[in-house]
């Protein structure tokens, strides 16, 4: 069975400052690696994702990640956040090549201050 | 190019009533699957549809159904909601194979 864990349920940071979203993931076969952005009220958007090749993938909004195999990771980094940013943000993994379902982490609640 | 469309945005039931929600998939993608999202929490899975098939099932109850339609829209329904269905449901679409999968903006159900 899979399971996503993101360490941190809320991280303050101040605008323009850098940030990093951890995400940890278990999984007994090899998995493809997401992450999704819920802004209030609204649905999931994608941000970037990890399906082979270069472990740095950049996303949208300035978003990159880096998957780590041995360490079983894809945290989310930003060098430098907007208040715009503010959001929830969910890391989430698929078995390879299965078109199956997502599995999610509790999310990271990135609150942007100035 | 129209995203994924959900509707209603909001529902309010009281428990023991049946509930359906409704998903069009984002043009060209021809897989359904629906996730529920509880306050505070990740979305968690509870079905995949595609060739008007239940492909997969996450691990809810009977009481929650589902159809896939021709054109690729897909309902989920709900019978004997109870206060615990309180949640956002979002419906997620992708193309076969594809593991990416493009999510609506939800429907939030109140149970009272």
């Amino acid at each position: 069975a899979q399971s996503v864990t993101q360490l941190d349920s809320q991280v303050p940071v101040f605008e323009e400052a850098p940030v990093e979203l951890r995400c940890n993931y278990s999984s007994s076969v090899s998995v493809y690696l997401f992450w999704y952005v819920q802004y209030p009220n609204q649905g999931l958007q994608l941000l970037l994702k990890y399906l082979s090749g270069s472990t740095l993938v950049k996303g949208i909004n300035g978003f990159e990640a880096e998957f780590n195999k041995s360490q079983t990771s894809f945290h989310l980094r930003k060098p430098s956040v907007h208040i715009s940013d503010t959001a929830e943000y969910f890391c989430a993994v698929i078995d390879t090549g299965t078109a199956s379902k997502l599995t999610f982490g509790t999310g990271t609640r990135l609150q942007v201050t100035l | 190019d129209a995203g994924v469309t959900q509707s209603p945005t909001h529902l309010i039931k009281t428990r023991g009533q049946q509930v359906t929600l409704r998903c069009s998939p984002k043009s060209g993608h021809d897989t359904v699957s629906w996730y529920q999202q509880a306050l505070g929490q990740g979305p968690q899975f509870i079905f995949q549809y595609y060739e008007e098939e239940e492909r997969q099932r996450g691990n809810f109850p009977d009481r929650f159904s589902g159809h896939q339609f021709p054109n690729y829209s897909s309902e989920l329904n709900v019978n004997a909601l109870l206060l615990g269905d309180s949640a956002l449901y979002l419906c997620a679409s992708s193309f076969s194979g594809s593991d990416i999968q493009y999510f609506g903006a939800g429907t939030r159900l109140s149970v009272l």
